[in-house]
């Protein structure tokens, strides 16, 4: 089975704070993806990644930004957490080839205060 | 206006009634998924369709490429039915996501 996990399943930060956000995944999948899924807006893609050390922007990469050192790891930044950065974040995970068949993890709630 | 809309947002049914979910939108596309997410669990894939229709035991997924729009039904709709069904389109080189539907199944 594939497998994608995410490191906390909720979080709560401060207004300011650095936050960094894991996902792992066990497939040797070539892309991966960070989407933030907010009420009423669904899911929005941030960054994705096709290779280590790529990396592109989504629709909403203000305000965040990524890395990918290896191939099974990939990390979401927020720099300096805002209160509207609140939301559910979600990764996810595809082989090159088929980059729509993706794989999501469990996801964070992310609280900012 | 999003790319993909969803109706209704909101949906509750009684155990055993038939139920269905719909999913229009404005481009192009080269295939449509139905996703669910389970509460405070990840997403996972239904179906993904370019034409016609499929069905996966209670669940069946149509799609009109023509008029752009796509329906997920529910048949003897159970309670551990209730969860977010998102339809998502294959638009360029990414997926576009509707808002999703929250549907209740009460017994």
């Amino acid at each position: 089975d594939v497998k994608v996990t995410q490191s906390s399943r909720y979080l709560v930060k401060r207004t300011g704070e650095k936050v960094f956000l894991e996902c792992v995944q066990d497939m040797d999948h070539e892309n991966m993806f960070w989407y933030r899924q907010d009420p009423g807006l669904g899911l929005r893609l941030i960054y994705f990644s096709y290779d280590v050390k790529m990396k592109e922007k989504g629709d909403i990469p203000e305000g965040y930004s990524v890395s990918r050192e290896k191939k099974e790891r990939f990390s979401l930044i927020l720099e300096s957490a805002s209160t509207n950065q609140t939301s559910m974040y979600l990764c996810a995970s595809s082989f090159r080839d088929n980059s729509y068949e993706q794989y999501f993890g469990p996801g964070t709630r992310l609280t900012v205060t | 206006k999003n790319e993909v809309e969803q109706s209704p947002q909101n949906l509750t049914a009684q155990e055993g009634e038939f139920i269905t979910i719909n999913c229009s939108y404005s481009v192009g596309i080269s295939a449509l998924h139905w996703l669910q997410q389970h509460p405070g669990g990840g997403i996972v894939s239904l179906f993904m369709l370019s034409s016609g229709k499929k069905k996966h035991g209670r669940l069946i997924a149509t799609i009109n490429i023509q008029e752009k729009h796509s329906s997920l039904h529910i048949t003897a709709s159970h309670p551990r039915d209730s969860a977010v069904y998102i339809c998502a389109v294959e638009y360029g080189n990414k997926l576009v996501f509707g808002a999703g539907t929250i549907l209740r199944v009460k017994s």
